[in-house]
């Protein structure tokens, strides 16, 4: 497909860990971001991964990188109230720096 | 240092009328961007300015959008006349330059101008 796909949705409880899928669509070497909104404010880069990397880990967050599948995954471990937010997953569309965003995941953290 | 900033936060207006979207990037940043988030769905690519010339307009949605870059500093979106569909969360982002070869490129978000078009 065209799109960069994400699921719509995620409830966990505080202290569990969350973990947020996406889909991709360039083949080529290309960036991909994970981008976190909280309410009234803009969109803040937590982290990003190069395609040709499996994993890249950053305190609590952790993105895995299947390229076969082209499947984008964030691991929030020790998910706590302020990581309430909606998350965005982007790839790096050209050279330029254009990027194409999914829909966003909302996640809700619950005592 | 200041972030991007975005002006107005909320904007309602009526079918037909105009309205101008106003961005500030980072100060030096060459790289400017606007988005769109329509009704809870991807946010979309319009355009992307190198200073105060347009590098990709591709996403612009048609001719009733215009944008400008005055000087390569702030940018402003016009929208005239507006449609219902041109409701929703309009984002601007800048980035240091210069890009065209590679790297990660970050892209610093304003905090989005709601519009609603009734």
């Amino acid at each position: 497909g065209e799109d960069v796909e994400q699921s719509l949705f995620l409830s966990v409880r505080e202290g569990d860990s969350s973990v947020i899928n996406c889909t991709y669509t360039d083949s080529s070497s290309t960036y991909l971001y994970w981008y976190k909104q909280e309410p009234g404010a803009g969109l803040q880069l937590l982290t990003y991964i190069f395609s040709n990397m499996d994993m890249k880990q950053d305190q609590r967050l952790t993105v895995l990188l299947n390229k076969k599948d082209k499947h984008l995954s964030l691991r929030i471990a020790d998910t706590q109230t302020g990581d309430s937010a909606i998350y965005f997953c982007a790839e790096k569309f050209d050279s330029w720096g254009k990027l194409q965003f999914g829909a966003g995941t909302q996640v809700v953290v619950t005592p | 240092e200041a972030g991007v900033t975005q002006f107005p936060s909320h904007s309602v207006i009526e079918k037909g009328q105009t309205v101008t979207l106003r961005c500030d990037p980072i100060s030096g940043h060459d790289n400017l961007y606007w988005y769109r988030r329509v009704m809870g769905k991807e946010i979309k690519f319009l355009l992307h300015f190198v200073k105060e010339s347009k590098q990709d307009e591709s996403g612009m949605p048609n001719n009733r959008f215009l944008a400008e870059r005055t000087g390569g500093t702030y940018s402003t979106l016009k929208v005239q006349p507006a449609e219902l569909e041109d409701s929703g969360v309009y984002f601007c982002a800048s980035s240091q330059g210069p890009q065209g070869a590679g790297g990660y490129n970050e892209q610093f978000f304003g905090p989005g101008t709601r519009l609603t078009v009734l």
